[in-house]
């Protein structure tokens, strides 16, 4: 089955422009979606399919692909987007599962 | 407003059962396929199960399929895993999602979860 890798944390200063990404052989054939999990909440959905976002979500965030990694960028990072983002997508072996990277803690400096 | 919640869970014996369900308002339940999703205290999240909207067509991850078991009732608007020879590996917040497309991987509403505890 497919595997997802992501960095476990990165940081940003507040107000800069930071990405997170996601790696896996999935993303070569399917996008990937984007969750934003803060502590004690359930994950939201922030960005799914080539670069869509669900209404509500702040236009400062955006998806990208290119090969086998998608990234999430935050532009004009705010001190509220400091959580857990967890990239998912389907898995590209042909058994109809569904896959999740090991997620990514960002800091907001 | 749209909405997912989740019960039925709590603490039980390794080897046992338990039964979650996730009650959908707010939209047509019937239309779309619905995910249950699973985190293991301080670890990622980790899916397990999604079931397309007539019930027809199930996945299970390697980890649960032959012990877990996914349904549906669209009249009832409810969603539920049955959760058999429970292991403390499945010890975990269970969630339930609502996936925006024909798949179970763009999840765009999800409940606030249940927590099952897998022990002696």
């Amino acid at each position: 089955s497919s595997e997802l890798t992501q960095d476990p944390a990165v940081s940003v200063a507040l107000g800069q422009t930071v990405r997170i990404t996601c790696q896996g052989d999935s993303l070569r054939s399917y996008y990937a979606s984007w969750y934003q999990q803060k502590p004690g909440q359930a994950p939201v959905l922030v960005i799914y399919g080539k670069n869509n976002r669900p209404s509500g979500i702040p236009d400062r965030f955006s998806g990208s692909s290119s090969g086998n990694t998608a990234s999430l960028t935050i532009t004009g990072a705010q001190a509220e987007d400091e959580a857990d983002y967890y990239c998912n997508s389907r898995d590209s072996s042909g058994n109809h599962h569904v896959v999740f990277g090991g997620g990514t803690k960002l800091t907001v400096l | 407003q749209v909405q997912l919640v989740e019960s039925g869970g709590g603490l039980v014996k390794p080897g046992g059962s338990l039964r979650l369900s996730c009650a959908a308002s707010g939209f047509t339940f019937s239309d779309y396929y619905m995910s249950w999703i699973r985190q293991a205290p301080g670890k990622g999240l980790e899916w397990v199960s999604y079931i397309s909207s007539s019930g027809s067509t199930i996945y299970y991850a390697d980890s649960v399929k032959g012990r877990f078991t996914i349904s549906r009732d669209n009249a009832k608007n409810s969603l539920y895993l049955q959760m058999n020879s429970l292991r403390a590996e499945d010890t975990a917040v269970y969630y339930c999602a609502r996936a925006k497309n024909d798949y179970g991987d763009y999840l765009d509403i999800w409940g606030q979860g249940t927590m099952v505890t897998v022990s002696s």
